[in-house]
């Protein structure tokens, strides 16, 4: 599997954007570039996902690099409830004929201030 | 999204006894589910895939006659740990695609915490 670099830990200040970097520098062209994140004792939560064009939801927005190396995940107004691990995970989707799957590295904690 | 369930939510179990942890997707038929491990502080730990009616897949170096995994139909899948030890105390997740396998976004449940006294 295509392995993801993040920063360990980021701050942010609430109500401010936050811009959350994954390097990717091995994906192949049939990887998908996916986020999730962990809120403490919960389960990961689904954010959002991409393939080559940046990708925009109620959650956050994906700006994916031209060469798809690198991504960037923005949050645009920071909110308390926004404080968790996140994760930006690979998932190869080729038509091999048996289901792709999530592997979770350290992910990115990110702290929210007042 | 889609709404992915765990029973029980905790679990408190003596060593050497055998736990039952359901995953339900509650709104969606899950053509594939996934079970993970996560110990404190650490990232999730895929233990097992497994598909509807089939024999699950295991990762390297999970013991499958230890965690044993049944997907039974198509919005339940249950993970046993058999004979449990005070070491497999961790939180347990499971996760649930439904629709086609490629290009589908899975869904996690809300974990269950296990310890083994």
């Amino acid at each position: 599997d295509a392995k993801t670099t993040q920063p360990n830990s980021m701050e942010s200040n609430e109500e401010e954007p936050v811009h959350l970097p994954c390097n990717h520098s091995t994906i192949s062209g049939t990887d998908y570039i996916h986020w999730y994140r962990q809120l403490p004792s919960q389960g990961p939560e689904y954010v959002i996902h991409g393939l080559t064009s940046n990708v925009n939801n109620r959650m956050a927005s994906l700006a994916i690099a031209e060469d798809r190396k690198s991504s960037t995940l923005i949050l645009h107004r920071a909110t308390l409830r926004d404080a968790a691990v996140y994760y930006c995970i690979l998932r190869d989707e080729k038509n091999t004929g048996t289901a792709s799957k999530l592997t979770f590295g350290t992910g990115t904690r990110l702290q929210v201030t007042l | 999204g889609a709404v992915v369930s765990q029973h029980p939510s905790w679990v408190i179990c003596k060593s050497g006894t055998s736990v039952k942890i359901e995953c339900r997707s509650l709104d969606f038929q899950a053509t594939t589910m996934f079970w993970y491990r996560q110990f404190p502080k650490q990232s999730l730990m895929l233990m097992a895939t497994s598909n509807e009616g089939s024999k699950a897949t295991y990762e390297q170096g999970v013991e499958k006659d230890k965690f044993l995994i049944n997907h039974a139909s198509l919005t339940l899948s249950t993970l046993t740990v058999t004979s449990a030890h005070p070491e497999d105390s961790s939180f347990y997740i499971c996760s649930a695609r439904s629709g086609s396998v490629f290009r589908s976004t899975q869904y996690f449940g809300p974990g269950t915490r296990l310890t083994v006294l």
